[in-house]
């Protein structure tokens, strides 16, 4: 159990509305990173952080933002929520600093977009 | 770029039955780093093995082994003697050697495995 936990676990939100997802973890962890499930894709890299207000973009950042003002948070928003953004998002942390080290991952967020 | 490809969307077999799963990985870098993960129907993903680049050697855990081979950029992941607790949907999944961002996981697109009773 690598003590990663997400809220909200589920949320139904409407077209225009922000939303804000959090990651939180009690091990001191300095990668973590945000993912979106969707069928046919796999999961895709949102956005990841390499430490406190360090932060940077991956493949599907487009309408997301990200802010980790504390070690143990990593926030994840969308400004204004679109229907393609429904999806199953997870967060997940990188154990020490070398490259090989396995991720681990929450229990994911169901983002509904109405 | 990297791309990892599991041709496989859905496999269906019967219990005692051994299946393999299919996954060929696609990078330019000569270090990279390939995981499987398992999603069960209740939604988490639990890491099953990493394989470093330089380190061909097959793994066998219980009933799971792993065969990975460069020649074919292929990492292919058997479940001898299925059982129903095995059906979930499995990702193969590759990391960069080069820390290209944050060093992420670049995912397939997962196959799901039904194991029949």
């Amino acid at each position: 159990d690598a003590g990663i936990t997400q809220s909200p676990r589920h949320k139904v939100t409407e077209t225009g509305t922000p939303v804000t997802l959090r990651c939180h973890q009690t091990e001191n962890h300095r990668y973590m990173y945000w993912y979106r499930q969707d069928p046919g894709h796999g999961l895709r890299l949102i956005h990841y952080s390499y430490g406190v207000k360090d932060t940077d973009k991956g493949e599907v950042s487009d309408g997301y933002s990200v802010s980790r003002s504390k070690t143990e948070d990593f926030l994840l928003t969308l400004e204004s929520a679109t229907s393609s953004q429904t999806s199953v998002y997870f967060c997940a942390i990188r154990e020490g600093l070398a490259p090989y080290n396995e991720q681990f991952f929450g229990p994911g967020t169901r983002l509904t977009v109405l | 770029a990297q791309k990892v490809t599991q041709a496989q969307t859905e496999i269906s077999v019967v219990e005692k039955e051994d299946v393999t799963l299919d996954c060929v990985y696609e990078t330019r870098d000569t270090t990279y780093y390939l995981f499987w993960y398992k999603q069960p129907p209740s939604g988490e993903l639990v890491f099953l093995i990493r394989r470093n680049s330089f380190d061909e050697q097959n793994e066998i855990s219980g009933r799971y082994s792993w065969n990975f081979q460069k020649s074919t950029s292929s990492f292919n992941f058997t479940i001898t003697a299925s059982q129903v607790v095995d059906s979930a949907v499995y990702f193969c999944a590759l990391s960069p050697g080069g820390g290209e961002y944050g060093n992420k996981l670049v995912f397939g697109a997962g196959t799901i495995l039904r194991v029949k009773s």
